[in-house]
């Protein structure tokens, strides 16, 4: 079974900073995705990176993918009280998708 | 495009009572349907993997007659959670893909279930 491990687990960071959230996974998946979920709310997709060194940015995130490390991050650039929510990554073989433990962000203003 | 709904949002029921869970498609056909449920401050916990036309494939530890699941067509599947309990309480969000490897998955609202 593919094993999908995040850290930290709460994050607490104030608004302005920068920081990094790691997704480590166990196979040899070369599709890693990044999903947010906020209180109460489903899941909502950010990226999808497709291939090894995959570099993909929105707004204040942007994700990496390194598939020989089998790591990927996301970074949060000059974070803002908006970006406060649960982020998840997620990987897969065929269909079946793992998703990580989950990274609780909260950004104090 | 790629809208899946659930339905419905927020149900509260007695204890013994079964509840119907409904996802749909609205935009696509998905042939694989995926049931999850999440407990407060936890990651997703895949259920059960549904195909249009067969037998769902339940994960190790999920009773099948209990979370009894149809996707009868490619644009609906069903989740009935049968007798329901106090510990059944949970979140539960559907997903849906085209069916292809390695498509992304594209998740309903999610149902909130509270079993009093």
């Amino acid at each position: 079974e593919l094993k999908v491990e995040q850290n930290p687990l709460f994050l607490s960071m104030q608004e302005g900073k920068n920081y990094t959230i790691y997704c480590n996974y166990s196979t040899t998946s070369d599709r890693l995705y990044w999903y947010r979920q906020d209180p109460g709310k489903s899941l909502e997709s950010l990226f999808v990176l497709l291939s090894n060194g995959a570099v993909k940015q929105e707004g204040r995130l942007m994700a990496s993918l390194d598939t020989k490390a089998r790591l990927s991050t996301l970074h949060i650039t000059a974070a803002v009280h908006d970006l406060s929510a649960t982020y998840f990554c997620a990987s897969n073989t065929g269909n079946q998708f793992y998703f990580g433990t989950g990274t609780s962000l909260t950004v104090i203003p | 495009g790629a809208v899946v709904s659930q339905h419905p949002s927020r149900v509260i029921c007695k204890s013994g009572t079964s509840v119907k869970i409904e996802c749909r498609s609205l935009d696509f056909q998905a042939t694989t349907m995926f049931w999850y449920r999440q407990f407060p401050k936890q990651s997703l916990m895949l259920m059960a993997t549904s195909n249009e036309g067969s037998k769902a494939t339940y994960e190790q530890g999920v009773e099948k007659d209990k979370f009894l699941i149809n996707h009868a067509s490619l644009t609906l599947s069903t989740l009935t959670v049968t007798s329901a309990h106090p510990e059944d309480s949970s979140f539960y969000i559907c997903s849906a893909t085209l069916g292809k490897h390695n498509q992304p998955q594209h998740f309903g609202d999610g149902t909130r279930l509270s079993i009093l």
